[in-house]
């Protein structure tokens, strides 16, 4: 089954401690990328891949890092989290980022920073 | 750069009524098209798409045409239904710099829908 998988779904930290979110596709994508969803914002753009090891920043990625060592995965770190990344997460993935391609989304992580 | 405008929910319709999502934009190339759904706890669903001006996309009864003169994408069904109840996401995607893939993300309008 062709999906794309986060984990952890859920997780509460304190601020400070360093966590990394994991994402992975089957699909074989070359374009990967990471939203924030927040209430009344929809979703943002943190950091985007068009292919291993290209990654560029999106609309908000600060306090984010990202890596694109392998083809299928996609992690993003959060170095130092603060309650301000206290968000929904969703990884994405499309084939080639051409501008007609839907994403395919994961199913999200909550994360809480206290 | 890039926007795109949703009408604000939350929408409440009983079942069997007709449902519009507004949707307008603003872009500087060419852009495609999307709505996609949430449901509680999921991700976000592709529900469909329209590549160019005058294209209507259609899916499980929904429906959207690319509106270039008037800059939008509104969703419409004819009969909605107690399982259509979810956050629907209008969306354009651009090629700003051409090779590259920029998604723009509406704000999301949740439906209700009561038996």
């Amino acid at each position: 089954e062709a999906q794309v998988t986060q984990n952890p779904r859920y997780l509460i930290t304190v601020t400070g401690k360093k966590l990394t979110v994991t994402c992975s596709q089957n699909m074989n994508h070359e374009y990967m990328s990471w939203y924030r969803q927040d209430p009344g914002l929809g979703l943002r753009q943190i950091y985007y891949s068009m292919n291993v090891e290209v990654t560029d920043k999106g609309d908000v990625p600060e306090g984010y890092k990202v890596s694109r060592k392998e083809k299928r995965n996609f992690p993003l770190i959060l170095e130092s989290p603060s309650p301000n990344q206290t968000s929904l997460y969703f990884c994405a993935s499309s084939l080639q980022g051409y501008e007609n391609q839907p994403q395919h989304f994961g199913d999200g992580t909550r994360l809480s920073i206290l | 750069g890039d926007s795109v405008t949703q009408m604000e929910g939350p929408v409440t319709l009983s079942e069997e009524a007709f449902l519009t999502i507004n949707c307008t934009y603003t872009a500087t190339g060419y852009p495609s098209l999307f709505w996609y759904v949430q449901y509680p706890g999921e991700g976000l669903q592709l529900l469909l798409k329209a590549t160019k001006a005058d294209d209507k996309g259609s899916n499980k009864g929904f429906e959207a045409t690319y509106r270039k003169e008037t800059t939008s994408f509104h969703l419409e069904k004819g009969s909605v239904q107690v399982s259509d109840s979810a956050v629907y996401f209008c969306a354009l995607s651009d090629s700003p710099s051409g090779g590259y893939q920029k998604v723009t993300f509406g704000t999301g309008t949740k439906l209700q829908v009561i038996p």
